[in-house]
């Protein structure tokens, strides 16, 4: 069954500290994994993909596929970055649709 | 086109009154999705939409909601005879076919049913 896990509800860093929200996910084959970002009072929004491999915001994420994780990592936590992050997945047969999991509040310290 | 529109934001019903949410995709945008988020819980799938045509409804969606997209443009979700268990917040979100790249969300409608 595909399923996404993220096992920390919250993640409390200090600014400038570096961050690792942790990912896991189930899923028989090769999926297309993401991050989403929801900040106080916005909407949800797309921070990154695994499949352009690009960083946002100074956020990476690392597909391994022998631990089936995609932590979302950022060497020096900004308070900006405070929010909720949600990790995803979808297979890549075009007609699948994103499976999220619960989601980890990231809250940074002054 | 300023992105995925919602209408309304908020909502409060009377259980076992019918409420009906709007979402206005993207324009080229040819998938339309619903999703529920309720509190410390990720968005789950309800339904999803190509062109006119529902091509998948999640088995977690009871007979007394029903979507619909004429013409491939908007989309209504409709919930009949609501319950205090409905109260959530409805997610639309839209993409092209190549759903690799992730979606665009809505604000969403926040429904609470008292």
């Amino acid at each position: 069954a595909q399923r996404v896990t993220q096992p920390e509800k919250l993640l409390s860093v200090f600014k400038g500290a570096p961050v690792e929200l942790k990912c896991n996910y189930s899923y028989s084959g090769s999926p297309e994994l993401f991050w989403y970002v929801q900040y106080s009072r916005q909407r949800l929004q797309l921070l990154l993909r695994h499949i352009s491999r690009e960083s946002i915001k100074g956020f990476t994420a690392d597909l391994n596929k022998g631990e089936t994780s995609f932590h979302l990592k950022k060497p020096f936590a900004q308070e900006e970055d405070s929010a909720m992050y949600y990790c995803a997945l979808s297979g890549l047969n075009r007609d699948d649709k994103i499976i999220f999991g619960k989601g980890t509040r990231l809250h940074i310290l002054p | 086109d300023t992105g995925v529109s919602q209408d309304p934001r908020h909502k409060i019903t009377k259980r076992g009154q019918n409420v009906t949410f709007r979402c206005d995709p993207i324009s080229e945008h040819n998938r339309l999705y619903w999703y529920r988020q309720t509190l410390g819980q990720g968005p789950e799938f309800l339904t999803y939409f190509q062109n006119e045509a529902q091509l998948e409804k999640s088995r977690l969606l009871s007979d007394r909601f029903s979507a619909e997209r004429p013409k491939g443009s908007f989309s209504t979700l409709e919930i009949q005879r609501t319950e205090q268990g409905d109260s959530a917040m409805y997610l639309c979100a839209s993409s092209t076919r190549q759903g690799g790249y992730g979606y665009t969300f809505g604000s969403g409608t926040r429904l609470t049913v008292v």
